[in-house]
């Protein structure tokens, strides 16, 4: 069976100090991955996206990047944090079988920034 | 694009009881999956119900059913019998199924259900 592992689970990180954030999906091949981050109370907001190793689509403009050095593998990394980097980070996976798709969650990484 | 309008932002129910959170969708895609999700306090996303676009029959997982309406772009989730532990946070989403354009899930604006004893 599927399984994605997302760590760590909580993070505390003063400004300007670098973030990485790494997820990893077991028990599929050639997924598409996705970072989302969550405000407190708020819906999830779409960061970025990869349909492939090294292919990546950022959705918007800010302090962050994302990375995919393996097929199973995505990185969310910062150089320098800000206050407003601030949130409850998720990782996910979706595959396509036929007309048929899957879409499952890690159990996020909630970041404090101070 | 794809847009997802969740209009309750908070429900109860009592507690047996069956409740319909709506949700209704605006996409170009012409083939595309439905999801919803229940969030906990803890904050993990916990898949619960899928229905595809070409899917003739509603969708069900047990205590859920999704009531789906393709021509009217709905695709409202039923929980039956109602109990403590489904208060939580739900969302509903929508995922372009092949084509070349944006291949992410996007989501409402969530529901947040309240089970009452």
């Amino acid at each position: 069976s599927q399984t994605i592992h997302q760590w760590p689970a909580t993070l505390v990180q003063p400004v300007g100090s670098p973030l990485s954030l790494e997820c990893t999906v077991e028990g599929t091949s050639n997924p598409n991955l996705y970072w989302y981050r969550q405000a407190a109370g708020r819906g999830l907001q779409l960061l970025f996206y990869s349909v492939g190793i090294g292919q990546i689509s950022s959705e918007v403009p800010q302090n962050l990047s994302a990375s995919r050095p393996q097929d199973r593998q995505f990185i969310l990394s910062s150089k320098k944090l800000l206050l407003s980097d601030s949130g409850f980070y998720l990782c996910a996976w979706s595959v396509r079988g036929g007309a048929k798709a899957e879409a499952f969650f890690g159990q996020g990484t909630r970041l404090t920034v101070v | 694009a794809q847009k997802i309008t969740q209009t309750q932002p908070g429900m109860f129910v009592q507690e047996k009881e069956a409740v319909t959170l709506d949700c209704t969708y605006d996409t170009s895609d012409p083939s595309y999956g439905l999801f919803w999700y229940k969030q906990p306090s803890s904050g993990e996303m916990i898949f619960l119900i899928y229905q595809g676009s070409y899917d003739q029959q509603n969708a069900t997982e047990g205590r859920y059913s999704l009531n789906f309406q393709k021509a009217r772009k709905s695709a409202n989730l039923v929980i039956s019998a109602s109990q403590l532990g489904d208060s939580a946070m739900y969302f509903c989403a929508t995922l372009p199924i092949g084509g070349t354009g944006r291949r992410a899930l996007t989501f409402g604006s969530g529901t947040r259900l309240q089970v009452q004893p």
